[in-house]
């Protein structure tokens, strides 16, 4: 079965550089959530879109912003990085109408900033 | 206090054994409530979901959560090295795009 997508898989920047993180859901999946993992952590909820309107908002930067598009996959934008950044940052999709609410998870994108 | 409290581990175990894993809740609006098994830098693996209260098998896998005691637990029946992992509960209210709220972790190690 198809899973989510991120791209890239592993990123390295440099401090103050920008980075855009993308995600495409299960197919027919209209929910979209981003998560970022620090090392040890457990995974700490970012932002979520449903049907291309943003949801919910955790502790997102305002440096972040990110957005959902009409093919429902989403994109996380991070601006003046920062060494905290440095995480694995997961997004998954889950399709509302299925009542459930399980979210799948993507493998990951890693960030590394210097 | 965290939303979710979950004992981080490492929880060690010989292969073949029950593994009972668990956590506990302060939040009495979850109503959706998950399991994930994390790999080493992979994504967290949806293991298990229950909705409300009550018990769910798969397998070797049972989840039993318990609403008026706010506890959830996962058990894993003749447990393998394979299972060596991260388990990882999650809990939400259930509304469309709501985030999930995730215990710290428990390290399972499950030895040959």
């Amino acid at each position: 079965a198809a899973g989510v997508i991120q791209s890239p898989r592993h990123l390295i920047k440099e401090k103050r550089e920008t980075a855009t993180l993308k995600c495409y859901p299960i197919p027919r999946h209209d929910t979209v959530y981003w998560y970022q993992q620090g090392p040890g952590q457990d995974p700490q909820f970012l932002i979520s879109f449903y049907e291309k309107m943003q949801s919910d908002k955790g502790s997102i930067p305002d440096r972040f912003s990110a957005q959902q598009f009409s093919d429902y996959h989403s994109e996380l934008n991070m601006s003046s990085l920062e060494l905290g950044d440095s995480a694995l940052y997961f997004c998954a999709s889950s399709l509302v109408a299925a009542s459930t609410d399980t979210q799948y998870f993507g493998p990951g994108t890693r960030l590394t900033v210097l | 206090q965290k939303e979710v409290e979950q004992d981080p581990g490492p929880l060690s175990v010989p292969e073949g054994a029950i593994v009972s894993l668990n956590c506990t809740y302060s939040n009495s609006a979850f109503q959706y409530f998950m399991w994930y098994r994390q790999y080493s830098r992979k994504g967290p693996e949806l293991l298990m979901y229950t909705y409300s209260s009550g018990n769910k098998e798969d397998g070797r896998f049972t989840a039993q959560v318990d609403k008026s005691s706010k506890y959830i637990s996962l058990f894993i029946r003749d447990s393998q090295p394979s299972d060596s992992a991260t388990y990882l509960c999650a809990m939400s209210a259930g509304n469309a795009g709501n985030m999930l709220t995730f215990g710290g972790g428990t390290r399972l190690m499950v030895k040959p």
